[in-house]
């Protein structure tokens, strides 16, 4: 079945570590997201690409860094340079057209810094 | 003032109650969405929509574009739809402008 594989799904982390979470989609989509998720707030934009070899900052880009080498892989690595990297991250990807585009997303990466 | 606000913030139902939930936007939009994300944290999309109404099952969404509104009501509420709905817009740019999210409980 088509869908959004984020792994792992929890991630413990010492502070002065990178991690990369990973983000595979066979849905075939340009456009793929993440975001983070504090406990009672929305989702914040950290990085997009609507296609492959480009990516654009989010609202929130400082201390993480992606790469979009593939169309079906969007990984992002949270940096030591990350004040509050506890959170919930998401990837979602969509189709890049307009009027067309339903939002998909994998079940979300727990990362929590010890 | 947020791009995208819903009320009420948390709702607590009995089950079998019918339930509104309202979004607010201020940006022009390509398209709005209505996103379901249970306690475990995984989001799924509920609905997607330009103008118009749509239904699925017990599910009924609004949106009316002049005024910048659209509405999602559960009918025949039952304890499984306890969520947090999110509505989303896609801006004219292409990404995605959430709202705060409705904390729904449907108590038994």
């Amino acid at each position: 079945d088509g869908g959004i594989t984020q792994s792992p799904k929890y991630l413990f982390r010492k502070e002065g570590q990178n991690v990369t979470l990973s983000c595979e989609q066979n849905l075939n989509h340009d456009a793929m997201y993440w975001y983070r998720q504090d406990p009672g707030q929305g989702l914040r934009l950290i990085y997009y690409s609507q296609i492959v070899n480009d990516f654009q900052k989010g609202d929130i880009a400082e201390g993480y860094s992606v790469s979009r080498e593939k169309k079906e892989s969007f990984p992002l690595t949270v940096t030591s340079a990350q004040k509050n990297p506890t959170a919930f991250y998401l990837c979602a990807s969509s189709e890049r057209g307009q009027n067309t585009g339903e939002l998909f997303f994998g079940e979300g990466s727990r990362l929590t810094v010890l | 003032k947020n791009e995208v606000e819903q009320s009420p913030q948390n709702l607590t139902a009995q089950e079998g109650e019918f339930i509104t939930i309202n979004c607010s936007y201020s940006v022009g939009i390509s398209a709005l969405h209505w996103l379901q994300q249970h306690p475990g944290g995984g989001i799924v999309s509920l609905f997607m929509l330009s103008s118009g109404k749509k239904k699925h099952g017990r599910l009924i969404a609004t949106i009316n574009i002049q005024e910048k509104h659209s509405s999602l009501h559960i009918t025949a509420s039952h304890p499984r739809d306890s969520a947090v709905y999110i509505c989303a817009v896609r801006n004219y740019g292409q990404n995605f402008v959430f709202g705060p999210g409705t904390r729904l409980s449907v108590l038994p």
